[in-house]
């Protein structure tokens, strides 16, 4: 049962451009849903995370949207650069443990 | 120092083979973890440490055995292992005070291979 999903293997945006990742979710006990973004050969990096008490989080070029009600967040990205193809991970974290659950990753390409 | 440290990168053992897998933080953090993590799959959860107790275990064979001697380091013993358990074994760390989102700090990694 997967509790995190991101239905998006891979997206292809043009450098400059927006780029929107999309994650769904079916367990209303997560209070934090967070996004980490993973080179190859490393591990996953924190980027950004987000309340379930709250609908927005911006933190430089990346915001994260909660729509509790669909039970869907999304990341984008603004201007989006080279540098971020790469690996995004959206995560979602068990009420008040250290329980975290893993989508299977949106992998991002973004072309100069 | 905002480093979490794994070693080996790389592992390859058979299956009557006893090894470890270290992990290493210096940030202070008192909750540390092991995911593994298949081939365009997403990190497993597999144990967590908290205050150096081991507080989830998510159901793993007994094949794999954490310890975590102190507040700095974290391993995971491998003994008997099945080809099937070879994937990259993630070691993160993380605050584990109240309130927060709990966002991990995750090493590079052990490419293990079962032969």
């Amino acid at each position: 049962d997967q509790q995190v999903k991101q239905n998006s293997p891979s997206l292809s945006v043009q450098e400059g451009r927006i780029s929107i990742l999309n994650c769904d979710y079916t367990n209303s006990m997560f209070d934090y849903f967070l996004w980490y973004k993973k080179y190859p050969a490393e591990g996953p990096t924190f980027l950004i995370s987000i309340s379930s008490i709250k609908d927005k989080n911006e933190d430089g070029r990346f915001t994260v949207f909660l729509n509790k009600s669909a039970k869907h967040l999304s990341l984008h990205i603004v201007p989006s650069q080279p540098g971020d193809s790469a690996v995004y991970f959206c995560a979602a974290r068990l009420d008040g443990g250290f329980k975290t659950i893993f989508g299977a990753g949106t992998r991002l390409f973004v072309k100069a | 120092d905002t480093e979490v440290t794994q070693t080996p990168k790389h592992l390859v053992m058979g299956m009557t083979n006893k090894k470890s897998l270290k992990c290493e933080q210096h940030m202070g953090h008192r909750a540390m973890y092991w995911y593994k993590q298949k081939a365009k799959k997403p990190p497993e959860l597999m144990f967590v440490y908290s205050y150096e107790k081991l507080s989830i275990n998510e159901s793993v064979p007994s094949r794999f055995s954490p310890e975590c001697p102190n507040s700095s380091l974290l391993n995971l013993h491998l003994h008997a292992l099945q080809p099937e358990d070879s994937a990259l074994y993630l070691c993160a760390s993380s605050l584990p005070s109240s309130g927060g989102a709990y966002e991990q700090f995750f090493g590079p990694g052990t490419r293990l291979t079962v032969l």
